[in-house]
């Protein structure tokens, strides 16, 4: 069935170093996937997505990489910075108006 | 500019009472409309979706529903809520672009039901 899933619950980084999220699928009829951050109170905002026939998209500061072989995507954030503390989600779409969240990974930003 | 406004914030309910939660979005039309929520420390959990008025598809099946009485107003209602109806609930309305559906969503309600 569809699910996505992520390996770690919580990330703790130093400000400054690098940030990878990783997160899990098992739909191969994915079309897309997206990553999400929310922070505290408030809904989640859309950081970046990726198509099923990608392997790497960069954006400001984050990279996606997804490797269908294994299922797999991650959220590289450089230079991470305090305003960067959040709930990261992936969240995967088949084409159609249904997104799938996963349970998301908790960021935090040591200064 | 598009804007997503959702209320209340934060709300308190007994169990057995009944639910009304409010979106509406302007500066764009027949917005496609979402209702998800999200219970403590968990992702998000599609509860409805709206493509155009009057039309709902649920997601999961529960003691909710839905309805659309405008093109920009997405309504989340309840005759009795139960203690498991507790959770966060965003709205959200979407766009395509470049093929991908993105999400925008709005601040949330917090709901404890007790």
């Amino acid at each position: 069935g569809e699910s996505v899933g992520l390996h770690l619950p919580t990330l703790s980084v130093q400000e400054g170093d690098n940030s990878i999220i990783n997160c899990a699928y098992s739909n191969s009829a994915s079309d897309y996937f997206i990553w999400y951050k929310q922070e505290s109170g408030k809904g989640p905002q859309f950081i970046i997505d990726i198509r099923s026939n990608m392997d790497k998209r960069q954006g400001q500061r984050v990279t996606v990489l997804l490797n269908k072989t294994v299922k797999h995507l991650s959220l590289q954030i450089a230079a991470t910075q305090p305003g960067d503390s959040a709930v990261y989600f992936c969240a995967e779409n088949t084409g159609g108006f249904k997104t799938i969240f996963g349970a998301g990974t908790r960021l935090f930003v040591k200064a | 500019s598009q804007t997503i406004h959702q209320w209340p914030a934060t709300l308190v309910q007994p169990v057995g009472s009944p639910l009304s939660l409010e979106c509406t979005v302007e500066g764009t039309s027949n917005p496609n409309l979402y209702w998800y929520r999200q219970a403590a420390g968990r992702g998000l959990q599609l509860l409805f979706y709206s493509v155009g008025i009057g039309q709902i598809s649920s997601e999961v099946p529960q003691n909710l529903s839905a309805s659309r009485p405008q093109d920009r107003q997405f309504i989340l209602s309840s005759k009795k809520l139960l203690l498991s109806d507790s959770g966060f609930y965003l709205c959200a309305w979407s766009r395509r672009q470049g093929g991908v559906e993105k999400l925008f969503f709005g601040s949330g309600t917090q709901l404890s039901v007790l």
